[in-house]
């Protein structure tokens, strides 16, 4: 079974600063995907990034990017020009590519960071 | 454009009370799924279907269950609610293996 860990349980930037949320995950698996996902007070859950265990290049999303280290198991969130919006929990989560073979479906978590921005 | 639709958002129930969270999606999804959130302990996924009729178990199954009648739709039935079953539940819906899953907006659910 796959596991994720985030060690932040809370982290705290100044508006306009960047700051970086850590992921990592335990696999042995060679094919997945990787996600971010933000959850404002609304408990919306809504997709911030996404990466593709295959792909060398890491992905971005204006001022969202990660810095995904296949070998190492990491996959950490860069938030660039902290904005007060910005102010959430995060998930990290793995999603296997084994289903397309047979295996399991499903997002695997990680516990959150919840990210503080201040004024 | 509704996306994924969970009812009630707020439930009460007593303790042996059953109850069933609807979830629907209306973009033609293949993939579902339920989740619980708990304080602390990120979203643990309860059971998934991969399909009209195929459903699966996830991590945290006892107590809950579901079936996938039709391609929209995929509620999750609790048959003798317990206190521990006290909290926030998720549907997620995907096109295909890998991708995005897309989320309602949740179901706070309290067992007295």
């Amino acid at each position: 079974a796959q596991t994720v860990t985030q060690s932040q349980p809370e982290m705290s930037v100044q508006e306009a600063e960047t700051v970086t949320l850590s992921c990592t995950y335990d696999t042995s698996e060679s094919d997945y995907y990787l996600f971010w996902y933000k959850q404002p007070p609304s408990r919306q859950m809504i997709l911030v990034i996404r990466q593709e265990a295959y792909k060398q290049q890491n992905a971005t999303e204006n001022r969202f990017s990660v810095n995904f280290q296949k070998a190492a198991k990491s996959f950490s969130l860069k938030i660039s020009d902290s904005q007060l919006g910005d102010a959430a929990m995060y998930f990290c989560a793995y999603r296997s590519a084994f289903l397309l073979r047979g295996g399991a479906d499903g997002l695997t978590f990680g516990k959150g960071t919840h990210l503080i921005i201040q004024p | 454009n509704a996306g994924v639709t969970q009812t009630p958002k707020f439930q009460v129930l007593k303790t042996g009370q059953s109850m069933t969270l609807q979830c629907a999606q209306d973009m033609n999804h293949e993939y579902m799924s339920w989740y619980r959130q708990d304080p602390g302990m990120g979203l643990r996924l309860i059971h998934y279907s991969v399909g009209a009729g195929i459903t699966d178990q996830g991590e945290v199954p006892n107590g809950y269950n579901v079936s996938r009648s039709t391609t929209e739709d995929f509620p999750l039935r609790l048959l003798s609610a317990a206190p521990s079953q006290t909290s926030v539940y998720f549907c997620a819906s995907s096109d295909r293996a890998g991708a995005e899953a897309f989320f309602g907006q949740g179901t706070r659910l309290t067992v007295v």
